[in-house]
């Protein structure tokens, strides 16, 4: 079955760190991978996605996500964290078949903390 | 920026009650979905909707929910019978052609008492 895992429920970095966040996927055929964020109370946000093509995506607010398709991860990452992008952080899959993109399989999400 | 507009952003709605989640996708897309968050849990598909009709749906998915395109903008999620596990954060999504990513609402916030 397809699924998502991120292994960190909670990750706290300082203000101007790198960060990294870990996602893991488990998917018969290739996958589509997103990352979304969601600050408290509001909705999902884009930050990256991947379909095909360049293994290193990047994506809005200076994150990227690189896709390696022999460790099934989609890690996402940011050189220098700013403490507005303490949030909660999502990585999905989606169907690359038959179905359509919106058809998405979460993680249990990590949230960022900021230390300033 | 067109976006995805849900309305109400928070319903209390005592158990037993029927209850209809509001959704204005954007307006050239053709695909439709719910998902839910329960408080603290991660986020779960419900149902797709394309060509006004259910394209696929989870197994949350029960004769309690339907959804439906009333017209040529709204797309509406409706729960028959609430019970209290069905509180939760309700979001909207669309996109207009298989290939994109969805475009997600602000969420609903469902309470049932």
């Amino acid at each position: 079955a397809q699924s998502v895992t991120q292994p960190d429920i909670h990750i706290t970095v300082s203000e101007g760190a790198s960060l990294e966040l870990r996602c893991n996927y488990s998917y018969g055929a290739t996958p589509y991978l997103f990352w979304y964020v969601q600050s408290p109370g509001q909705g999902l946000q884009l930050l990256l996605k991947y379909f095909s093509g360049d293994t290193l995506v990047q994506g809005i607010k200076g994150f990227e996500a690189e896709f390696k398709r022999s460790q099934s991860s989609f890690n996402l990452r940011k050189p220098s964290v700013h403490w507005s992008d303490a949030a909660e952080y999502f990585c999905a899959v989606g169907a690359s078949y038959g179905g359509s993109q919106g058809n998405l399989i979460f993680g249990k999400g990590t949230k960022l903390s900021v230390k300033p | 920026e067109p976006e995805v507009t849900q309305t109400p952003s928070h319903q209390v709605t005592q158990m037993g009650q029927e209850v209809i989640l509001r959704c204005v996708p954007i307006s050239n897309h053709l695909y439709f979905y719910w998902y839910r968050q329960i408080l603290g849990q991660k986020v779960e598909f419900l149902v797709s909707f394309y060509n006004n009709e259910i394209s696929e749906k989870s197994e949350i998915f029960d004769d309690q929910f339907s959804v439906e395109r009333p017209d040529g903008s709204n797309f509406t999620l409706k729960i028959r019978s609430t019970k209290l596990e069905d509180s939760a954060m309700y979001f909207c999504a669309s996109h207009p052609d298989r290939n994109t990513e969805a475009f997600f609402g602000q969420g609903t916030r469902l309470t049932v008492v």
